[in-house]
Parts: structure tokens; sequence; C-alpha cells
């Protein structure tokens, strides 16, 4: 099956600066990539995601970018603030047929006012 | 309100004592996910259901069943809980082939002593 390793498992920066988070995964059939945001006690939610027909996607601060070669796609968060504190979680599915997904082990990022 | 909903959100419960989770979606939904989540292991699927008595097995399915009667309903069973499953587990649910961005229940805390 899949397996997805997500890097760093914790991240701190200060307030403004910019936030990256690395995922890779080994199986090729994958062709869909989400990223959720866990607050502190409450659900994931989904923030962006990317298919393997796209290299790069971006939404206001958050963009993904995905290299589909080298089987590995990573999360940017620029001008980072307070509230981007959470924990991040990436995850990867074959996207059309099946219902089925792997995630990363998660990234608690710190943003330091 | 479009939402997935859990029940119990909490519980604590004894080794061997049959419980069910409810998770239940009303946004019509085809596909549906279990998921537990447990601290440095990220999100892992137990069971996952692409339409009414469609169901497969995730990734660590060992110790719990699943019905899907109806479309909006999923309800993870556990025959006989053992202190291993003591985890938060999420229900989870998207529109299906070509739409599979999922929606998060609010999560459920189980016990077991």
């Amino acid at each position: 099956g899949e397996n997805v390793e997500q890097h760093p498992s914790t991240l701190s920066v200060q307030e403004g600066d910019s936030a990256v988070i690395k995922c890779t995964y080994s199986d090729s059939a994958s062709n869909y990539f989400p990223w959720y945001k866990q607050e502190l006690g409450k659900r994931p939610q989904l923030i962006i995601d990317i298919r393997s027909n796209v290299g790069e996607k971006k939404d206001q601060r958050i963009a993904v970018t995905l290299n589909k070669t080298a089987k590995h796609f990573s999360l940017h968060i620029t001008e980072t603030q307070p509230e981007d504190s959470a924990v991040y979680f990436c995850a990867a599915s074959e996207g059309y047929t099946g219902n089925q997904f792997y995630f990363g082990t998660g990234t608690s990022l710190t943003v330091i006012p | 309100e479009a939402q997935v909903t859990q029940n119990p959100r909490y519980l604590i419960t004894v080794t061997g004592k049959k419980l069910t989770v409810t998770c239940s979606q009303n946004m019509n939904h085809e596909y549906m996910s279990w998921y537990r989540q447990d601290p440095g292991l990220g999100l892992r699927q137990i069971y996952y259901s692409m339409n009414v008595e469609v169901t497969d097995k995730g990734d660590v399915p060992e110790g719990y069943k699943v019905s899907r009667k109806e479309k909006r309903n999923f309800p993870l069973i556990l025959e006989s809980p053992s202190p291993n499953q003591t985890s938060l587990y999420f229900c989870a649910s998207s529109f299906g082939t070509g739409s599979i961005e999922q929606y998060f229940g609010p999560g459920t805390r189980l016990t077991v002593t």
C-alpha cells in the first residue's frame, strides 16, 4: 500500500516568516494530495489540495507544489500569522475510483508573535 | 446546515462491552470513511464505503465493523473493545468520484479501560 512520510514533525517560525512542510509518497498511482489543518481539539479541515495534472496551486497565503516524478509535495505558508498555529496533515489518494486515503503523521506549526 | 455528525462525542467503556459510534451526513455524499487518530501516527483509515452496501477495509480494520444500509449513515461497531482501541475517531464524507474532498465530523474520543 501507499506510504506517506511528512517532515518536519514540529516547526516554529516567527510571525511574518514563511513555513514549508514536505511530504513524500511511494505509490505512483496516487493522484490526489490534500492538506488539512487541525486546530487543538477540532476536526481536520481541508485547506488546499492538488491533483497530479497540476504542478502548483495557490490560495492567498497558502500554496502547494507537486513533483510527481520525485513523488513529493509541499505546503508553503507565507506571511505566517499566530492563527496559522495548528497541526497540518498531508494525505495521498488514488483520487478517481477509490476512497482510500493515506495520511502523513502531522506537523505541529507554532507561529511566534 | 451541511454537516457530518457523530455520536457520542465522548465515551468511556470497559473491555469487551460492545459499542456503536454513529455517523450521519446530510450532504447526500456517496463516500464515507472512518479514521482513528493517535499521537505521532496521524490519521489512519479504518473502513471506507463508496456507496450503500459497499464497504472496504482501510489500513487498520482489525477489531472494527461497519455497515452502510442507508446513504446518510455509516456506524462504526466495536464488538469487543480492547484498551488498544482507545483513540480519537473521526468520520468523514465526500461527494464521490471526481469530487473526493473530505468533510470530517467533530470526532469521538473513546477510552476503553
